[in-house]
């Protein structure tokens, strides 16, 4: 079985400050993690995806992850928030080869001026 | 990238009505999916494809059904709307690329019954 904890359903930052979003996870075999961004009214939109390879995995409009297998953890992190980052965040894990995703619950990123 | 197309984005419609949410893909992927997502709530698995032909329940049950006779088209649903049937529907397709697969959704279709 596989599970997804994200520990913070809110997390607020301002602008150009750094963003700090938190996920645990439990998986019986090598898991593959993602983190997906849903914007209001929008489908989910890939950041990134780690896959047993670098444990610092980069993605798309500036942020990265690092997978801690010793924590069981693979929190999202970004440099200097953007007003556009405002979102929800969803952490996710796939056991290598089912295909299958177990999703987080969420985490709402809200970005102040 | 994947394009995926989901249509209608919105509907609004009355209980009882029997309602189909059509999803599609062009890029030729084997796998799809239909995913439940209530406001501020995680995504939940109703249905799934592996191929033409196959249809299975995913972990959330699911008064809908899904069919799959071409591979580009995996339709959901619903008999007879209810309230109850309220919520955002999301497709997904899996792109099979170096280090496994990776999902990627459709812009989704909320549905209101009354």
């Amino acid at each position: 079985a596989q599970s997804v904890t994200q520990l913070d359903s809110h997390v607020s930052v301002s602008e150009g400050t750094p963003v700090l979003l938190r996920c645990n996870y439990s998986s019986s075999y090598s898991p593959s993690l993602f983190w997906y961004v849903q914007h209001p009214n929008k489908g989910l939109q890939l950041l990134l995806k780690y896959t047993s390879a670098a444990t610092l995995v980069k993605g798309i409009n500036g942020f990265e992850a690092e997978f801690k297998k010793s924590e069981t953890s693979f929190h999202l992190t970004k440099p200097s928030a953007h007003m556009s980052d405002a979102a929800e965040y969803f952490c996710v894990v796939s056991d290598s080869g089912y295909s299958t995703l177990t999703f987080g619950k969420g985490t709402m990123l809200l970005v102040s001026p | 990238e994947a394009d995926i197309y989901q249509t209608p984005r919105y509907l609004v419609i009355g209980t009882g009505k029997k309602i189909t949410l059509e999803c599609s893909q062009t890029m030729g992927h084997d796998k799809m999916y239909w995913y439940q997502q209530d406001p501020g709530m995680e995504l939940h698995l109703i249905h799934y494809s592996y191929g033409v032909n196959s249809t299975e329940k995913g972990d959330l049950s699911s008064e809908s059904t899904v069919s799959r006779i071409r591979t580009e088209h995996f339709p959901l649903t619903l008999e007879s709307a209810r309230p109850s049937h309220t919520s955002q529907y999301l497709c997904a397709s899996t792109h099979k690329g170096q280090g496994g697969d990776t999902q990627y959704f459709g812009p989704g279709t909320r549905l209101t019954v009354l």
